[in-house]
């Protein structure tokens, strides 16, 4: 079982809401990623972690908070969004190291209006 | 820096004809080259990884190879559910995979 879980599937918000994306995987993956997709756009990577600690930030702007509750979770929590920030979110897995396979979620379709 | 770049950005096929696509990238130690596929609002699928120059593999009618500066993925007599986009992306450490922009296969029957 290849399977990443993302919730909600889509999401709307304005830009004083606070929401949260959520992510899960029963693969016995310890590595865990957030990743922002615009239309047309490849991925880009926005959070690691690593045992449940945050390993990279991409130089995200403060109103995305990550949190890894523990091995199987991960959120990604949004405060005081902007328009810019509308996309497909992202959540990946992996075992830790180089040489394994990134497996990706469905995703959540982020519209801030 | 490490560098990926996918060609052609799009390619039409009538059912049936193959083709390929081209994934060239710039690496300091290749940790792995990946190759995914991804249908419209939807995540990433994952195809294949290829780690070292002259490795093959096969899956139903794709086919990605990997030389020291390219990959390649053939697709063999597409059918229309074979349209979508392909990734390809470059690992040169613990996680950071660095995508190409992809290439969009529409395949009419």
């Amino acid at each position: 079982d290849t399977e990443v879980t993302q919730t909600p599937k889509h999401l709307v918000m304005g830009m004083t809401n606070k929401k949260s994306l959520k992510c899960e995987q029963h693969m016995g993956h310890r590595a865990m990623y957030w990743y922002k997709q615009k239309a047309k756009k490849p991925p880009e990577l926005m959070f690691v972690y690593s045992y449940e600690k945050l390993s990279i930030n991409e130089s995200v702007p403060s109103r995305f908070s990550p949190e890894c509750p523990n091995s199987s979770l991960l959120n990604l929590h949004l405060h005081a969004l902007q328009p810019e920030d509308s996309a497909l979110y992202l959540c990946a897995s992996s075992q830790v190291g180089g040489l394994h396979t990134q497996y990706f979620g469905p995703g959540t379709r982020l519209t801030v209006l | 820096e490490d560098q990926v770049t996918q060609s052609p950005e799009a390619l039409r096929l009538q059912e049936g004809e193959s083709s390929s696509l081209n994934c060239s990238y710039t690496v300091s130690g290749l940790r792995g080259l990946f190759w995914y596929r991804q249908d419209p609002g939807k995540g990433p699928e994952f195809l294949f990884t290829l780690y070292s120059a002259g490795e093959e593999k096969e899956k139903e009618r794709l086919k990605a190879t990997l030389t020291k500066k390219e990959s390649f993925l053939h697709i063999t007599a597409p059918k229309p559910e074979d349209s979508a986009t392909y990734l390809c992306a470059a690992r040169s450490n613990d996680y950071k995979l660095s995508f190409g922009a992809g290439t969009t296969v529409t395949v009419r029957a």
